[in-house]
């Protein structure tokens, strides 16, 4: 089964760019993953699907500020030009046996 | 615009049941795929329950976490979907949230807001 394995937290400043990263599995390097964010209080809401070739799709509405990126078995969240809006969990999901969600990245903006 | 209204969510005892729905607009609702998510308190995001559109052989799944106590069930003529849970745990307390998708894209989801389900005797 694919496990999708993020680090708890992340903290950047105001205006500046910070890279999430979600790792996949052993034996799962190609999987496509999906990145959620979910501010305090609030539901999740999609931002992206990041495929194995490092191409990505963003929802709709979301800003340029959001981009995706793949290293290997690594997907990237990349956030530019932080504001303190994007102060929120992030989540990272794929499809294996049933839908997985990573763990989750708390970022804070400074 | 895209809506989804999670409702029946309450506080209720162990070993007791409850029927969740999720009220929809805006897509097609027949063609999509619906899941359920559960957020426990203060803890990450859990999936539970996917349903495939009729169009994609309406298959369930489940997480083993609850598989023989949920049922995920769907109204395509009334876009509801809805979340039979059994033989509740007090683990079984967070917040549901339905989320849905087009079958070959499962991973494009749309959230609801969510309700909340309080198992406690």
């Amino acid at each position: 089964q694919v496990v999708l394995t993020q680090s708890p937290s992340a903290s950047a400043s105001l205006g500046d760019s910070v890279k999430l990263t979600c790792t996949l599995s052993s034996g799962h390097s190609g999987y496509t993953i999906a990145w959620h964010q979910q501010r305090p209080e609030k539901g999740p809401q999609y931002l992206m699907k990041v495929n194995g070739d490092g191409s990505h799709s963003k929802g709709d509405g979301i800003p340029d500020r959001f981009s995706g990126s793949t290293s290997g078995a690594e997907r990237y969240l990349t956030i530019s030009s932080l504001q303190s809006e994007d102060e929120a969990d992030y989540y990272c999901q794929t499809w294996g046996t049933g839908m997985v969600f990573g763990g989750g990245t708390k970022l804070i903006v400074l | 615009e895209v809506e989804k209204v999670e409702s029946g969510g309450i506080l209720v005892q162990p070993g007791r049941s409850l029927r969740l729905s999720c009220t929809t607009s805006g897509f097609t609702f027949g063609d999509y795929a619906l899941s359920w998510v559960r957020q426990a308190p203060g803890k990450g995001l859990e999936w539970i329950a996917f349903s495939r559109s009729k169009a994609f052989g309406g298959t369930t799944e489940y997480a083993a976490s609850v598989k023989g106590r949920f049922t995920i069930l769907r109204d395509d003529s009334e876009r509801i979907a809805y979340l039979q849970m059994n033989s509740l745990k007090t683990e079984d307390t967070a917040v549901y949230y339905c989320i849905s998708a087009p079958d070959y894209d499962v991973l494009t989801a749309t959230w609801g807001q969510g309700t909340l389900v309080t198992v406690l005797s």
